[in-house]
C-alpha cells in the first residue's frame, strides 16, 4: 500500500527555521516525483515545487522560489520542506504529494496520493 | 502561469441532484486537466485525471469533460457524502496551478 506520512505538527516563533519531512513506502519512492502544497487556512490549494529523488532535481514555483528549499534522501525514502526564516504569512497546512506518473518526465501528471499533512503554525 | 478560473465558488443542491462545475484555462491545456475532492479536515483526493478518466475506487456518479480551455466536472446524483470542496488542477504546464474551488453543500 502507498503511504506518505508526514511529520507532526509544528508551532515555530517568526525568524526560526524548520524541516518538516515525508516519507513514502508501498512504492518505489526514487521513481515517482515528489511535490508540496500549500493550503493557507480557509483558502485553496499552492503547488510549492517538487523533487525527482532518483537524482534530486527539483522544480520550484516562481512564487515559493528563494522562500522554501525542497530536497530529498532517497535512501531512506524522505522528502523535506525546509524555511530558514519563517514569517506569520508561512501559517498553514502542509501536503506531500505523489505525481502518478513515474519517471523523470512524470510531473506532468496530477497527484495520485497525499501526506496527511503538517500544520506549521508561526506567531510571536 | 497558467490561470484556472473555476465557477461557480460555491453551490447548494438536494440530495439526488444532478450538480455541474466548470474550469476554465487561460491557455490550451490539451486534456491535462484533473479533479480533487477535499472533505473538510482532510488531505485532498484525486478524482478524475486527463480531463475524464475516472481514479480507481472513484463512485461512477462522478464524471469530467472537456479539451483545450474549457472544462466540467459533473456529480450525476449528488449524495451526503459529496460534501466537500472541489478543485479543478491542469498539469500541462509548470507551475501546476489550481482554480480556486467550489464548495458544494446539501440544500
Amino acid at each position: 500500500e502507498v503511504q506518505l506520512v508526514q511529520s507532526g505538527a509544528e508551532v515555530k516563533k517568526p525568524g526560526e527555521s524548520l524541516k518538516i519531512s515525508c516519507k513514502g513506502s508501498g512504492y518505489s519512492f526514487s521513481s515517482y516525483w515528489i511535490g508540496w502544497v500549500r493550503q493557507m487556512p480557509g483558502k485553496g490549494l499552492e503547488w510549492m515545487g517538487i523533487i525527482y529523488p532518483a537524482n534530486s532535481d527539483t522544480r520550484d514555483s516562481p512564487s515559493f522560489q528563494g522562500q522554501v528549499t525542497i530536497s530529498a534522501d532517497k535512501s531512506i525514502s524522505t522528502a523535506y520542506l525546509q524555511w530558514s526564516s519563517l514569517k506569520a504569512s508561512d501559517n498553514a497546512m502542509y501536503y506531500c504529494v505523489r505525481h502518478r506518473v513515474h519517471g523523470s518526465s512524470g510531473y506532468y501528471s496530477p497527484f495520485d496520493y497525499w501526506g496527511q499533512g503538517t500544520l506549521v503554525t508561526v506567531s510571536s | 502561469d497558467i490561470q484556472m478560473t473555476q465557477s461557480p465558488s460555491s453551490l447548494s443542491a438536494s440530495v439526488g441532484d444532478r450538480v455541474t462545475i466548470t474550469c476554465q484555462a487561460s491557455q490550451d491545456i490539451s486534456n491535462y486537466l484533473s479533479w480533487y475532492q477535499q472533505k473538510p479536515g482532510k488531505a485532498p483526493k484525486l478524482l478524475i485525471y486527463d480531463a475524464s478518466n475516472l481514479e480507481t475506487g472513484v463512485p461512477s456518479r462522478f464524471s469530467g469533460s472537456g479539451s483545450g480551455t474549457d472544462f466540467t466536472f459533473t456529480i450525476s446524483s449528488l449524495q451526503p457524502e459529496d460534501i466537500a470542496t472541489y478543485y479543478c488542477q491542469q498539469c500541462d504546464n509548470l507551475p501546476l496551478t489550481f482554480g480556486g474551488g467550489t464548495q458544494v453543500e446539501i440544500k
